[in-house]
C-alpha cells in the first residue's frame, strides 16, 4: 500500500536560514509523482514543487528544491533563505502509480514557523 | 495559472439540514475533480473522485448517501452533505485536474460548521 510519512510535526527556522522538511514514502509502483504543497492559515493549498519518479535531476522552483533519494524513498523539501511568509503547514503528497486517476495521498504535514 | 473556486467559503447550518458546496474550474476544463476533508491540524483525506458525466468513486469508509457528489459539467462539481450533523463539521477542499499528469489545482476550501 502507498504511504507518505512526515515525521516532523513542527519545525522552527530563523529568518534567512535554510530548512529541510522530511518526507519518506512507500510504494511498490515504478512510476509515481511526488508533490509538496504549502497551506497557510487561510487554508488554501499552494503547489510548490513536483518530482517524477523517473526524473534524474532534483526538482527546483525558486527557493524550493526537492532532495529526491529514490533508493531511500525520501523526498525532502529544502527551503532556502526562509522568509516570515513561509510560516505555514507543509504537506508532502504522492500521486499513485496509475496517473489516469490522479489521486494524491498526503502525509501528516509539518508546521513550519519562521522566527524573525 | 489555473484557478479553482469554491462556494461558499464558510457555512454554518443546523443539524439535520443539507449543505451544497460548489467547486468550479474557472479557466480550464477539469475532467476529474477530487473532494477532500481536513480536520484541524490534520492531513487531507480523500473522500471521492469525481469524473464528468459519471458516478463518483468514493474512498473506503465514506458514505455515498451522506456525501452526494455531482459532476455535471467539465467546470463544475458539487458536494452535498445531507442531513448534516456536528461531526460533519470540517474543512472541505476540492481539487481539479488538468490533462497533464502533474497538474492538480486546489480550491480555497469551505469551512462547514454544523450546530
Amino acid at each position: 500500500a502507498q504511504k507518505i510519512t512526515q515525521t516532523q510535526p513542527g519545525m522552527f527556522v530563523q529568518e534567512k536560514e535554510a530548512v529541510t522538511l522530511d518526507c519518506t514514502y512507500d510504494t511498490s509502483d515504478q512510476s509515481y509523482g511526488l508533490f509538496w504543497y504549502k497551506q497557510p492559515s487561510s487554508g488554501e493549498m499552494i503547489f510548490l514543487i513536483y518530482q517524477g519518479s523517473y526524473d534524474e535531476q532534483n526538482a527546483t522552483e525558486g527557493r524550493y528544491s526537492l532532495n529526491f533519494q529514490k533508493a531511500r524513498k525520501s523526498a525532502n523539501l529544502v527551503i532556502s533563505a526562509s522568509q516570515l511568509g513561509d510560516s505555514a503547514m507543509y504537506f508532502c503528497a504522492m500521486r499513485r502509480g496509475n496517473s489516469n486517476t490522479g489521486k494524491l495521498i498526503f502525509g501528516q504535514g509539518t508546521t513550519l514557523q519562521v522566527k524573525p | 495559472g489555473a484557478v479553482v473556486s469554491q462556494h461558499p467559503s464558510r457555512v454554518i447550518c443546523k443539524s439535520g439540514t443539507s449543505v451544497k458546496i460548489e467547486c468550479r474550474s474557472l479557466d480550464f476544463q477539469a475532467t476529474t475533480m477530487f473532494w477532500y476533508r481536513q480536520f484541524p491540524k490534520q492531513s487531507l483525506m480523500l473522500m471521492a473522485t469525481s469524473n464528468e458525466g459519471s458516478k463518483a468513486t468514493y474512498e473506503q469508509g465514506v458514505e455515498k448517501d451522506k456525501f452526494l457528489i455531482n459532476h455535471a459539467s467539465l467546470t463544475l462539481s458539487t458536494l452535498t452533505v445531507t442531513s448534516a450533523h456536528p461531526e460533519d463539521s470540517s474543512f472541505y477542499i476540492c481539487s481539479a485536474r488538468t490533462g497533464l499528469d502533474n497538474e492538480q489545482f486546489f480550491g480555497p476550501g469551505t469551512r462547514l460548521t454544523v450546530l
